[in-house]
């Protein structure tokens, strides 16, 4: 079955402590990109991977890392997460440089106290 | 940087009606515009894809439509059902790799 999976689903974690979300997809999709999805605020894109070893900015990029030394895994590294960084994550996946549509994984809530 | 809204933020209407969901994008230079219905606890799932060299798509009972110009789409549901109820969310970009996402309409369909 084609799927996005993230991992954790949930975690509640404390200032200051590094975090690594997982994500992989079994589809062989070149394109991969994080988002943070906030009340009010609809989702806001992260950092985003046309292919292994290439990523970039998306429009909120600060206090986030991201990694794609293979082409199925795109971990969203939090180093020192803060309150601000608690909400809900998703992770997309797409074939590069088309029209087709992303498959989104069924997302990561993180909670920072 | 692109700025979408969606109106109206929530909207309740019985089974079997008609609806219209509309979305609005500031930067008329968009690269495609997607409809994505979200249910809760779960991902976005893809509902229709309009490229910019098109004006409209169609998916059983679903109709998206996007008028450049005027810097808007809507999103045509037919016959409502029950199942329909979710929060449906329009993105779009400037090109492929950036994408900027309304904040949703939440859809309630009363049997």
């Amino acid at each position: 079955e084609a799927q996005v999976t993230q991992n954790p689903r949930y975690l509640i974690t404390v200032t200051g402590k590094k975090l690594t979300v997982t994500c992989s997809q079994n589809m062989n999709h070149e394109y991969m990109s994080w988002y943070r999805q906030d009340p009010g605020l609809g989702l806001r894109q992260i950092y985003y991977s046309m292919n292994v070893e290439v990523t970039d900015k998306g429009d909120v990029p600060e206090g986030y890392k991201v990694s794609r030394k293979e082409k199925r895994n795109f971990p969203l590294i939090l180093e020192s997460p803060s309150p601000n960084q608690t909400s809900l994550y998703f992770c997309a996946s797409r074939v590069r440089g088309s029209n087709q549509p992303q498959h989104f994984g069924d997302g990561t809530r993180l909670s920072i106290l | 940087k692109q700025e979408v809204t969606q109106i109206p933020a929530a909207l309740s209407v019985p089974e079997g009606e008609n609806l219209v969901l509309n979305c609005s994008f500031t930067d008329s230079a968009i690269y495609n515009l997607q409809w994505f219905r979200q249910d809760p606890g779960k991902g976005l799932t893809s509902l229709l894809l309009i490229q910019s060299s098109q004006r409209e798509q169609t998916s059983g009972r679903l109709n998206a439509s996007l008028d450049k110009s005027s810097g808007r789409s809507t999103l045509y549901i037919a016959a409502s059902q029950p199942g329909d109820s979710a929060t449906y969310l329009c993105a779009g970009g400037r090109d492929f790799n950036k994408f900027y996402f309304g904040s949703g309409t939440k859809l309630n369909v009363k049997p």
